[in-house]
């Protein structure tokens, strides 16, 4: 059975400052995606990875992938109040494209 | 270009009452999923389709039936709703792997 772990569930930070999120996959997968939820809504797709090393980059985001070490890391640069939300990832597994989610981190920027 | 619709977007039913969700997609997607999300779990797979006449159980489809008569609807019924079936219902669509997921809107659901 597939496991996606996400660290932290939970991070405050200030604006202006560097952070990490990390997802952590326990089966192999090629194909890792991220998501953001705001409050109340739905999902926004942020980046779809490929393949081992890719890397994305939009505005103050950059999402890696690591397939070896079933491993990838959602960087955020100098964040700003405005990406205050919930962020997931997500892993391929199996047939029929299903997504397993990773439990999500919730991100509070202060200001 | 609507991409997927959902409805309704509230409800609070009684315990043992039923409902049909409804989720509709125009972008002629194969696949189309349904989903719950619970506070602190993320999302959790209930049943899928990979297309037209075709469905299959996920992760947690105990409780739920689905239908997918047309390409275009995907149906989550409750039979017997039940208090642990208070969510938040994700519906989704997909046709190309590179591009992931087109999620509606949500539907929140509260059995009381």
């Amino acid at each position: 059975e597939l496991k996606v772990e996400q660290n932290p569930l939970f991070l405050s930070m200030q604006e202006g400052k560097n952070y990490t999120i990390y997802c952590n996959y326990s089966t192999t997968s090629d194909r890792l995606y991220w998501y953001r939820q705001d409050p109340g809504k739905s999902l926004e797709s942020l980046f779809v990875l490929l393949s081992n090393g890719a890397v994305k980059q939009e505005g103050r985001l950059m999402a890696s992938l690591d397939t070896k070490a079933r491993l990838s890391t959602l960087h955020i640069t100098a964040a700003v109040h405005d990406l205050s939300a919930t962020y997931f990832c997500a892993v391929i597994t199996g047939t029929a494209s299903k997504l397993t989610f990773g439990t999500g981190t919730r991100l509070q920027v202060t200001l | 270009n609507a991409g997927v619709t959902q409805t309704p977007k509230f409800r609070v039913l009684k315990t043992g009452q039923s409902m049909t969700l409804l989720c509709a997609q125009d972008m002629n997607h194969e696949y189309m999923y349904w989903y719950r999300q619970d506070p602190g779990m993320g999302l959790r797979l209930i049943h899928y389709s990979v297309g037209e006449g075709t469905t299959a159980k996920g992760e947690v489809p105990d409780g739920y039936n689905v239908s997918r008569l047309k390409k275009q609807n995907f149906l989550l019924g409750l039979e017997s709703a039940a208090p642990s079936q208070t969510s938040v219902y994700f519906c989704a669509s997909s046709q190309d792997l590179g591009y992931g997921y087109t999620f509606g809107s949500g539907t929140r659901l509260t059995v009381v």
